[in-house]
């Protein structure tokens, strides 16, 4: 089975600095992850995806993650944050020949001026 | 381009009441699944429809069932509802049922469903 685990459940930083959101993995296969995001009142946005190419994973908003595969890690970071990164961050795993996202318990970031 | 979109935003029901929730996908995709969010936690997998049939089912009572019309559009139907039931259901689109690059999930806003 497919799991994720998010290891901070919440994330305060001050505008402008950097931005470390911590996931790790658990896999019978070569997974596929994914960060997605979630705003108030908000769907679900795919903000970056790994799928066996690069390591490292360069996605929407100065968001990259890096898939590390000795650690079973895949953790968000952005160098500068900025007030509108306040949300809830979802790190979720596929396995390759699958169709069901597997989505860890999310961690909510604060960002103070 | 309209992305997903449910129906309706927001419903109260009570305990033992019947609910039925509404997804249309993107235009040209043809796979929805449903997921449940439970407040404080990720969204956990119910089900996935594609080209009409069930492809795959969560961890879920049988309460739970879904359909899947033929212009794709989508309904979630719980049963003798429970407290517990209080959820954000999120629907997400596929452009197919596989598994190939660029066939990623899109989401909808949800629908957040309160039972008293």
């Amino acid at each position: 089975a497919q799991s994720v685990t998010q290891l901070d459940s919440h994330v305060s930083v001050s505008e402008g600095t950097p931005v470390l959101l911590r996931c790790n993995y658990s896999s019978s296969y070569s997974p596929s992850l994914f960060w997605y995001v979630q705003h108030p009142n908000k769907g679900l946005q795919l903000l970056l995806k790994y799928t066996s190419a690069a390591t490292l994973v360069k996605g929407i908003n100065g968001f990259e993650a890096e898939f590390k595969k000795s650690e079973t890690s895949f953790h968000l970071t952005k160098p500068s944050a900025h007030m509108s990164d306040a949300a809830e961050y979802f790190c979720v795993v596929r396995k390759v020949d699958d169709y069901k996202l597997s989505f860890g318990a999310g961690t909510t970031v604060t960002v103070r001026a | 381009d309209a992305g997903v979109t449910q129906s309706p935003t927001h419903l109260i029901k009570t305990r033992g009441q019947h609910v039925t929730l509404r997804c249309s996908p993107i235009s040209g995709h043809k796979s929805v699944s449903w997921y449940q969010q439970v407040l404080g936690q990720g969204p956990q997998f119910i089900f996935q429809y594609y080209e009409k049939e069930e492809r795959g089912r969560g961890n879920f009572p049988d309460r739970f069932s879904a359909r899947q019309f033929p212009n794709y559009s989508s309904e979630l139907n719980v049963n003798a509802l429970l407290l517990g039931d209080s959820a954000l259901y999120l629907c997400a689109s596929r452009l197919t049922g596989g598994h190939r690059e660029g066939n990623e999930q899109f989401f909808g806003p949800g629908t957040r469903l309160t039972v008293l």
